[in-house]
């Protein structure tokens, strides 16, 4: 089984803090995703990598931006947290091939205050 | 860019209705995903769709792939309490110059009354 772990559950944090969230899967998967999930919005891309430091703008990077270090941990960082940054942040991975489906992380749900 | 709209946003059904949820998306798409995320957990992978009409079935559920492949559908026969959760749909666009991104729809929310 894919198993993809994620350093929180639940976070909350104040406004202006630097923020790490980090993804870690136990696979030898290429891509990695960070998406942020809000009610009525369904899941917005923010950035991805398809190998050690690569990486790419999703949608909606602004604010973000992220470490690919190792293969196995891809990290989000939040620069200065904003109370607009509260969310639910899922990580995902999928294998190289292209058709493939992406495989989701538990999820953390950050609260900035 | 890409848009994958998704309705409707909520369905409220009795134990025994049937459901469906529609996509549709802004430009052709290369396949398209379907995922289902039960109430407190993370999306869970349930389908793909990738040539253009296809049909696939899993138990009560079917999947459709529009013939353009701009639009798609999944539809529950006889619901259960088990199938409540968000059901999202995901297209893929292989002319895009993103490799491996997908773009989610907005998701259903099915509520199954017992």
């Amino acid at each position: 089984d894919v198993k993809v772990t994620q350093s929180s559950r639940y976070l909350v944090k104040r406004t202006g803090e630097k923020v790490f969230l980090e993804c870690v899967q136990d696979m030898d998967h290429e891509n990695m995703f960070w998406y942020r999930q809000d009610p009525g919005l369904g899941l917005r891309l923010i950035y991805f990598s398809y190998d050690v430091k690569m990486k790419e703008k999703g949608d909606i990077p602004e604010g973000y931006s992220v470490s690919r270090e190792k293969k196995e941990r891809f990290s989000l960082i939040l620069e200065s947290a904003s109370t607009n940054q509260t969310s639910m942040y899922l990580c995902a991975i999928q294998t190289s091939a292209l058709l493939d489906e992406q495989f989701f992380g538990p999820g953390t749900r950050l609260t900035v205050l | 860019g890409q848009q994958v709209m998704q309705i409707p946003q909520y369905q409220h059904v009795q134990e025994g209705e049937d459901f469906t949820t529609y996509c549709n998306s802004s430009t052709t798409l290369s396949n398209i995903q379907w995922y289902k995320q039960r109430p407190g957990g993370h999306p869970v992978f349930l389908i793909q769709l990738v040539k253009s009409g296809e049909v696939k079935k899993q138990k009560r559920l079917t999947f459709q792939f529009g013939e353009a492949k701009k639009n798609s559908s999944l539809h529950i026969t006889a619901t259960q309490t088990t199938d409540v959760g968000t059901y999202f749909c995901a297209g893929f666009n292989a002319g895009g110059t993103s490799y491996g991104k997908l773009t989610f729809g907005q998701g259903t929310i099915l509520t199954v009354h017992p």
